[in-house]
């Protein structure tokens, strides 16, 4: 039973426009959501994340937008850089230390 | 820069053998984590430690065991490996006093496979 579901596993987006990744949750009891993002042959990098009592957080070109009666978490990033291509992972924080991962969504910025 | 090493970026083991994967960081983080990312899965937690000698079962313990004697050191280790323990292995540590939303360090990985 996946508690964080990312439907799309790839995404491919033009150089300058807007790359919007989404994630559902079944659990209304996660506290945080966070993304990370992931190159290949790397570990995992924070990106952002969000608490469960707010519905936007922005960070430069990213910002994470929540919605809980929808029980949906979206990344957008404005402009998307070719530089952005990598997985991007959601994860929503269950308690203390645990973080439920999404499957991942390949995102190719195409120049 | 903050750091997490893993000992072994690749591995290539047979059925039965033993492996034993290290993580060191140095961010003096009281809490260390090992998760498993296979395709369409995700990142799944197979132990969480939040201190020396402290350790809890995460997801998917079966068939692993891990140590932490040293504050930066967290091992983890496969005392029989089997061909569906092929996977990549990824260690993360976090400072405990962000609590949840306190983000996790990664290191680059290590990828196991089992013949």
């Amino acid at each position: 039973d996946q508690q964080v579901k990312q439907n799309s596993p790839s995404l491919s987006v033009q150089e300058g426009r807007i790359s919007i990744l989404n994630c559902d949750y079944t659990n209304s009891m996660f506290d945080y959501f966070l993304w990370y993002k992931k190159y290949p042959a790397e570990g995992p990098t924070f990106l952002i994340s969000i608490s469960s009592i707010k519905d936007k957080n922005e960070d430069g070109r990213f910002t994470v937008f929540l919605n809980k009666s929808a029980k949906h978490l979206s990344l957008h990033i404005v402009p998307s850089q070719p530089g952005d291509s990598a997985v991007y992972f959601c994860a929503a924080a269950s308690g203390t230390y645990k973080y439920i991962f999404g499957t991942g969504t390949r995102l190719k910025v195409l120049a | 820069d903050v750091k997490v090493t893993q000992s072994s970026r690749y591995l290539v083991k047979r059925t039965g053998e033993k492996v034993f994967l290290e993580c060191v960081q140095d961010m003096d983080h009281e809490n260390m984590f090992w998760y498993r990312q296979d395709p369409g899965l995700g990142l799944r937690l197979i132990y969480f430690s939040y201190d020396v000698k402290m350790k809890e079962k995460g997801d998917i313990p079966e068939g692993y065991s891990v140590s932490r004697e040293k504050k930066e050191r967290f091992s983890l280790i496969l005392e029989s490996t089997s061909t569906n323990q092929t996977s990549m292995y990824l260690c993360a540590s976090r400072n405990p006093g962000q609590g949840a939303s306190g983000e996790l360090f990664f290191g680059e990985g290590s990828r196991l496979t089992v013949l």
